[in-house]
């Protein structure tokens, strides 16, 4: 089975950083995902790591410690339209899906 | 950027009619998902498709649902005999075959169905 802990809402402010956390528990572990849903839209994707450490993708950047098994979103330059939740999803082995934590709410306020 | 479209975008049903939800994945993807989502709650797998069969299924997934290929383009979840519980926003999700990395990992999702069974 699987296990997912993310914190439930986070509040922050334009133009601030924000960092998500996510800890995971799997019984198999092909890397992991980060997906934004905006209310009453489809997840989208933002990121995707399966080797430790940090990738970078403009405001956006996602961290992997497999061996902690943790994994953070950071947001840099909030804008009012990062509002949105913010799944964690580890993929089991042979990739067959995502199972996605509850999400992180973040609302940014001006 | 290529994308998954679902139809139709709400469907209204009574309880114990069936349903087919529709799905176009992307032309060159080979796995296909159904994903649900009650309101206010999490995403849920329900059941992936690869190779024209089942590859895996959660236990949402019971005899009440069946998907089907019916043809190279159409990717479709039947739902029979509604029940209230039903009602949730459901997303189909494809991804293309091939090594991990180069994108091949991304899985695409639909803009969803709302399902609302009264």
């Amino acid at each position: 089975g699987q296990n997912i802990d993310q914190p439930t809402e986070m509040t922050a402010t334009e133009g601030a950083i924000v960092q998500i956390n996510c800890t995971y528990q799997t019984s198999g572990f092909n890397g992991l995902f980060w997906y934004q849903q905006h209310a009453g839209e489809a997840p989208t994707f933002l990121s995707y790591n399966v080797l430790d450490g940090l990738e970078e993708k403009g405001r956006f950047s996602s961290f992997l410690s497999r061996s902690k098994g943790y994994s953070y979103l950071l947001l840099k330059e909030l804008q009012m339209k990062d509002s949105a939740s913010y799944l964690c999803a580890p993929s089991d082995t042979g990739f067959q899906k995502l199972v996605f934590g509850t999400g992180t709410r973040l609302l940014v306020s001006p | 950027e290529p994308e998954v479209t679902q139809t139709p975008s709400h469907q209204v049903t009574q309880m114990g009619q069936e349903v087919i939800l529709r799905c176009v994945p992307i032309s060159n993807h080979l796995y296909f998902y159904w994903y649900r989502q009650i309101l206010g709650q999490k995403v849920e797998f329900l059941v992936s498709f690869y190779n024209n069969e089942i590859s895996e299924k959660s236990e949402i997934f019971d005899d009440q649902f069946s998907v089907e290929r019916p043809d190279g383009s159409n990717f479709t979840l039947k739902i029979r005999s509604t029940k209230l519980e039903d009602s949730a926003m459901y997303f189909c999700a494809s991804r293309r075959d091939g090594p991990l990395g180069g994108g091949n990992e991304k899985l695409f999702f639909g803009s969803g169905t709302q399902l609302s069974v009264l």
